[in-house]
This record gives structure tokens, sequence and C-alpha cells, in this order.
């Protein structure tokens, strides 16, 4: 029952310094998707990947790039980590990209960037 | 550019209360609308999803209304429990790839 796996859980990095954010889901979903949430801003979509091949900015994707490196992967990447992307990074997937299929989510990764 | 409000940010009742949770949208143009729990340090688990044809939706003692021409559905809880006590976020889904846009979430404590 893994369902959708992220990696690390914590992570501590410098500003500048760059870092790859892993997920992974065996649920055979063909939809999967880049969350960030902040205290008072919610949860806030970065990038989404409707099916695999394609990726879509979401609706904070500066600072950030993502590689739908198969069915089950889709890793977000922070090249010159900033203070303003410390927070926590959930990943989802979903069976389609299309309506009415529930989303599922991972248990996050808590990123500080000092 | 939608926004998703949910009210009140916090509650507490004790257990055994009936109760309510609100959510409104400013676009009724959406596909769907779903509620989550998320547990302290955990991620987001999908309790209900409400299709934009659909009126309500209920699993065991959770009852979610739609009501997508005032933009606004509500989740209630029969018989509230302990267990209960999480944070509640409604979500409303827009646009291709199934994309959500979240409200801020009702943090909800449940007394013995």
């Amino acid at each position: 029952n893994a369902g959708v796996t992220q990696t690390p859980k914590f992570q501590v990095l410098k500003t500048g310094q760059s870092m790859t954010l892993q997920c992974a889901q065996d649920m055979n979903h063909n939809s999967m998707y880049w969350y960030r949430q902040d205290p008072g801003m919610g949860l806030r979509l970065i990038y989404y990947s409707a099916s695999e091949g394609t990726t879509d900015k979401g609706e904070v994707p500066n600072g950030y790039n993502v590689s739908r490196l198969n069915k089950r992967e889709f890793s977000l990447r922070l090249e010159s980590a900033a203070p303003s992307q410390t927070s926590v990074y959930f990943c989802a997937s979903s069976a389609t990209g299309w309506v009415n299929q529930p989303q599922h989510f991972g248990d996050g990764t808590r990123l500080s960037i000092l | 550019k939608q926004e998703v409000t949910q009210i009140p940010a916090a509650l507490s009742v004790p257990e055994g209360e009936n109760l309510v949770l609100n959510c409104s949208f400013t676009d009724s143009a959406i596909y769907n609308l779903q509620w989550f729990r998320q547990d302290p340090g955990k991620g987001l688990t999908s309790l209900l999803l409400i299709q934009s044809s659909q009126r309500e939706q209920t699993s065991g003692r959770l009852n979610a209304s739609l009501d997508k021409s005032s933009g606004r559905s509500t989740l209630y809880i029969a018989a509230s429990q302990p267990g209960d006590s999480a944070t509640y976020l409604c979500a409303v889904s827009q646009g291709a790839g199934n994309m959500l846009t979240f409200g801020g979430g009702t943090r909800l404590m449940v007394k013995p």
C-alpha cells in the first residue's frame, strides 16, 4: 500500500545550492502534480504532468524545473535554492488528467533554505 | 482567477456534536469539488469528490453538498469523534489536467 512516495522527508539547504525532490507512485496513474504548502497561502500548484512525456506550469513555477522520468516518477528540481522556497512540498497523482478523478498525495518533503 | 475560501479557519467542538464546515469559490466553472483531510505532518487524504453535475456525496458520517451556482460547498460531519481532529481542505478542479485550487483549510479539534 505504498501509494505516493516522496524522498527525502526532510532537507536543509544553503542558499544557492541545488536539489532534486523525488516522487514515485505505484498506482499506474497517468497524471502527477507538485504542490507547495505555506502557512497562510494554502497549497499551490507548481507543475503538473497530465501524462507521461508532458509537463505544464502551474500557479507558482518560477525557480523550479520538473522531469517526468517515466510513468511512475516525477521529480522537482531547485537549481539555485532561495529562502523563499522554504516550504513543505507535496507530490500527488491521479488516474487521469481529466476530470473527476481524486488526487492521492504523498506525505511531503519539508525543505528549509538557510 | 479562482479563489477558494474556508470558514471558519479553526473550530473546537465537544465530542458527539454534528458540525458543518464551509467552502466558497468565486468561479462556478468547475469540474468538481474535493474535500481532503490533513493530519499534522502528513499528506492529504481524499474524503469526497463531488462532480459539478452532482448535489451531494456521502461517505459514512460525512456528507458533502455542492451548490455550484452560488459557489458554495459544505462538509457535514455527524456525531464527531476525537479521531476527526485534523485540518479539512476543500479544492476545486478547473482546466486541463485536473488542476486543483485549494482553500486555506479549517482546523478542527474535537474534545473528548
